[in-house]
């Protein structure tokens, strides 16, 4: 399973990291991927970590945007923020695609979700 | 980058009714990189299908799903009250970035 860090509320300008823990597989052995959904709204993936290396690949909607990173030695990957905006309130997905070494799959493990809420 | 349309955006049926969603890409998808998920109200979503007709572990067998190229479909045989969610459709053969359809929000009549 994968479990997250709790719901978040913040300032415009603050900075933030948001925390995506695995167990019961191989942390190391698949890619995380997250997914942001903004309030009443789809489903847009963010990009993809592979915690064995640490190897990031960001959608090009969200590169510069935010950091992604893993400490694989307890399993945990992480979405971090620098400065936020209004417009990064939403909710916040970690996904495992199914398949060892790809993120050419379906997301078959999904955390609970982070709410970032950012306001003044 | 691949965009994904589905329709309708609204699907009104009652249960017992059969429900057909539809997802069209604007290039070709492989079928093998191909997914469909549901989403209830609070809740992270769950991988259906994958592979464009495999069904993921524990669902169902009344959901299937079918297509290839740009147009793919989801299909509910006889709808239960559990089945009234929204449903996304997902590729992964052009990426990054993966991409998602808007959903397609199955209500009750």
């Amino acid at each position: 399973q994968l479990v997250q860090s709790g719901a978040e509320m913040k300032k415009p300008g603050e900075s933030l990291k948001i925390s995506c823990k695995g167990s019961g597989f191989s942390f190391t052995s698949y890619y995380i991927a997250w997914v942001r959904q903004m309030p009443g709204k789809g489903l847009e993936c963010m990009g993809f970590i592979y915690p064995s290396d640490s190897y990031t690949t960001y959608s090009p909607s969200f590169k510069g945007q935010v950091t992604f990173s893993a400490d694989k030695s307890i399993s945990s990957a992480y979405l971090q923020w620098n400065s936020l905006k209004a417009s990064d309130t939403a909710m916040y997905y970690c996904a495992r695609p199914s398949g060892a070494g790809t993120y050419h799959e379906g997301f078959d493990i999904w955390g609970q979700g982070t709410m970032v809420t950012v306001s003044s | 980058e691949i965009v994904l349309t589905q329709s309708p955006g609204t699907l009104s049926l009652s249960p017992g009714e059969r429900a057909t969603l539809s997802c069209r890409a604007s290039q070709s998808v492989s079928s093998r990189y191909f997914a469909w998920y549901q989403q209830k109200p609070g809740q992270a979503p769950r991988l259906l299908i994958y592979g464009a007709s495999s069904r993921a572990t524990g669902i169902p067998d009344r959901f299937s799903g079918s297509g290839s190229g740009t147009d793919f479909t989801l299909t509910i045989s006889r709808l239960e009250p559990e089945d009234f969610a929204v449903y996304y459709c997902q590729q992964y053969d052009n990426s990054p970035p993966v991409t998602f359809g808007q959903g397609t929000r199955l209500e009750i009549k």
